[in-house]
């Protein structure tokens, strides 16, 4: 099956430090990755993805994905932590569904995150 | 442009009861799904439409029905609801041609 992990449930950084939340997959072909964030009380926003190309991928409010293919990894990271990204995270992978041409998100299960000022 | 919206935000049903969860989008989307957010779950796909008048099955779809009579409308209904429905509902809605899926405020359903 076509999945994602996030094997962290929460992640604590001080402001100003750099982030890391990761997200490992697993699909066969070519993944099609994702990040997504949900601020409290509020649908999910589209971060950034990754389809083809440079493995550093820039997203929206400053953060960056790197992949890695070897490692089957889609790490999220930002160079220095705000107390407003304090936040549910999630990855996501796209995976064929139901009839040819079909395809929907599998998400993970989500990492909190806490920024200490 | 309103985005996707969803009504009610808050909604307490006893057990038995029936329901219907609203969610418009005002993109012109083709693609509209809806979602439940457990906790340590991560979001689960329920249902899924590629346009109007087609409709299909996601992860969990016992126990919920959809129609798309329209591009912009994409009803969830609670036939019978059950405690084991008490979640956080998301309907979201994308292009076609997109990857980029946008997501409603959510409704928070608590079946007593």
């Amino acid at each position: 099956a076509q999945s994602v992990a996030q094997p962290e449930d929460q992640v604590n950084v001080a402001e100003g430090n750099p982030l890391t939340v990761k997200c490992t997959y697993s699909v066969s072909g070519n993944p099609y990755l994702f990040w997504y964030v949900q601020y409290p009380n509020r649908g999910l926003q589209f971060l950034l993805k990754y389809i083809t190309g440079d493995n550093l991928v820039k997203g929206s409010y400053g953060f960056e994905a790197e992949f890695n293919k070897s490692q089957t990894s889609f790490h999220l990271k930002k160079p220095s932590a705000l107390v407003s990204d304090s936040a549910l995270y999630f990855c996501a992978v796209r995976v064929p569904y139901s009839g040819a041409g079909s395809y929907q998100l599998t998400f993970g299960k989500g990492t909190k995150l806490s920024v200490i000022p | 442009n309103a985005g996707v919206t969803q009504t009610p935000k808050f909604q307490v049903l006893k057990t038995g009861q029936s329901m219907t969860l609203q969610c418009a989008q005002d993109m012109n989307h083709e693609y509209m799904s809806w979602y439940r957010q457990d906790p340590g779950m991560g979001l689960r796909l329920i249902h899924y439409s590629v346009g109007a008048g087609i409709t299909d099955q996601g992860e969990v779809p016992n126990g919920y029905n959809v129609s798309r009579s329209t591009t912009e409308d994409f009803p969830l209904r609670l036939l019978s609801a059950a405690p084991s429905q008490t979640s956080v509902y998301f309907c979201a809605s994308k292009r076609g041609v997109s990857y980029e899926q946008y997501f409603g405020p959510g409704t928070r359903l608590t079946v007593t």
